[in-house]
């Protein structure tokens, strides 16, 4: 399996811009996590789905973020406008899931810069 | 909810010499602790991971110790080489799983010739 794949890797946009960030997590997992890494903030965790299904949208930071999963192989992150402060690295990771696979198998990240 | 805390932020070894990061957590009900490594330019990836009812685990040259009494845990990796250069994070969960892992802010680990 090639792992989780992220796209784009780098993104550079302007302030009020829309940003799609995309990922494919390895097949057969059942859970999808959406982080964001800062130096401020560290690893955080956005929204986590399970089987398609959004469980916990607790750390989306505000409503222009949103994230989909309309299938098992495949899911966005959606900032739109975005802001300056949204500039951070986010990952994609996927699990198994349940108590015997906590294994997170994280993407390279998304480099976002909005200027 | 849960609070962790990752000492130091940077740590600067030789090779062949050992390191020791430590994690201190807030929460005595999370039962579950990972530790994950992130070389540049890649996400993070789990290399060792302990559970609250062992005190300790080891894999070859890496080492997890849990005092779930003062709560805190730490990593050791022994006969360090530079290939352990890195950024490395600790992680609790009260969940048992990865669903709602609370990571620390990492300590970057540079191991020198």
């Amino acid at each position: 399996d090639a792992g989780v794949i992220q796209s784009p890797r780098h993104e550079v946009t302007e302030m009020g811009q829309e940003v799609t960030l995309r990922c494919k997590p390895i097949s057969g997992h059942d859970y999808l996590f959406w982080y964001r890494q800062t130096m401020m903030r560290g690893l955080e965790l956005l929204i986590y789905f399970n089987n398609n299904v959004p469980i916990d949208d607790s750390g989306m930071p505000e409503d222009r973020f949103s994230a989909k999963m309309p299938n098992a192989s495949f899911s966005t992150l959606k900032i739109q406008p975005s802001e300056p402060r949204d500039s951070a690295v986010y990952f994609c990771a996927s699990s198994l899931g349940g108590a015997a696979n906590e294994k997170l198998f994280f993407g390279s990240g998304t480099q976002l810069s909005v200027l | 909810g849960e609070n962790v805390e990752q000492h130091p932020s940077t740590l600067s070894v030789q090779e062949g010499d050992s390191a020791v990061i430590k994690c201190t957590y807030s929460d005595s009900a999370s039962n579950y602790f990972p530790w994950y490594k992130q070389e540049l330019g890649k996400g993070p990836q789990l290399i060792i991971d302990i559970r609250s009812n062992v005190g300790e685990k080891k894999d070859q040259r890496i080492a997890v110790t849990l005092n779930k009494t003062a709560k805190h845990f730490s990593l050791h990796i022994t006969e360090t080489q530079p290939e352990d250069s890195a950024v490395y994070f600790c992680a609790a969960s009260r969940t048992g799983t990865a669903s709602k892992l609370t990571f620390g802010t990492g300590t970057r680990l540079q191991v020198t010739l």
